[in-house]
């Protein structure tokens, strides 16, 4: 039933290390996104995929680099991870992607904690 | 570049108390706009939206009108539940592109 989820739910790991968070969703989008929540709770996005092409790539550091296998899925993989990216990182997907205005549906969140 | 400011937080209500939350807005383009709510631990829920001027979202009890003259789209209730305790966000999306950009939200406690 889940629209749009994301694994894993929370995520602990060290200084240096590389992960991946990953998103799906069963709405048949074309567009999914990833957007970093920080301690203070600002939303920002990171990057948009429309039909596995990236059409969204905003100034984020290199180590993060997110991956679209097919147009259900987006996942965000993290290099050398770093203090600072500790954070809520969220998902979404909406129907068309660029010169749309469509509702964006969103995971629950993936909480990140790098120690 | 386009932006959203909320009114600073937190607000906090007893049960039944009227509700507003400011939120304005610059944008280029005729953008629609949009309430999320968060509530604690999850993710982002669509609250309402308005994709022209003079639209009104609705829904659950919450309302916002786009006003472009005053380029702005408060969020009001006119009586409050304990329930509605959760950040909200106001945020926007232009006619050009299709990411959102998010006010830093306004955290919501309702007391009983």
């Amino acid at each position: 039933d889940t629209a749009v989820s994301q694994t894993p739910k929370y995520l602990v790991t060290q200084m240096g290390n590389d992960k991946s968070i990953k998103c799906e969703q069963n709405l048949g989008h074309d567009t999914m996104y990833w957007y970093k929540q920080d301690s203070k709770k600002f939303l920002k996005i990171m990057f948009s995929y429309n039909n596995k092409e990236l059409i969204i790539n905003e100034t984020v550091p290199n180590r993060f680099s997110p991956k679209s296998p097919d147009k259900a899925h987006l996942n965000l993989h993290i290099n050398s991870l770093e203090l600072g990216d500790s954070a809520v990182y969220f998902c979404a997907s909406s129907l068309r992607g660029s010169g749309s205005q469509e509702t964006q549906y969103f995971g629950p969140g993936t909480r990140l904690l790098v120690l | 570049g386009d932006s959203v400011t909320q009114m600073e937080g937190p607000v906090t209500l007893s049960e039944e108390a009227c509700l507003t939350i400011n939120c304005t807005y610059t944008a280029t383009g005729y953008p629609s706009l949009f309430w999320y709510v968060q509530y604690p631990g999850e993710g982002l829920q669509l609250l309402l939206k308005a994709t022209k001027a003079d639209d009104k979202g609705s829904n659950k009890g919450f309302e916002a009108t786009y006003r472009k003259e005053t380029t702005s789209f408060h969020l009001e209730k006119g009586s409050v539940q304990v329930s509605d305790s959760a950040v909200y966000f106001c945020a926007l999306s232009e006619t050009s592109g299709s990411r959102l950009t998010f006010g830093e939200g306004t955290q919501l406690t309702v007391n009983p």
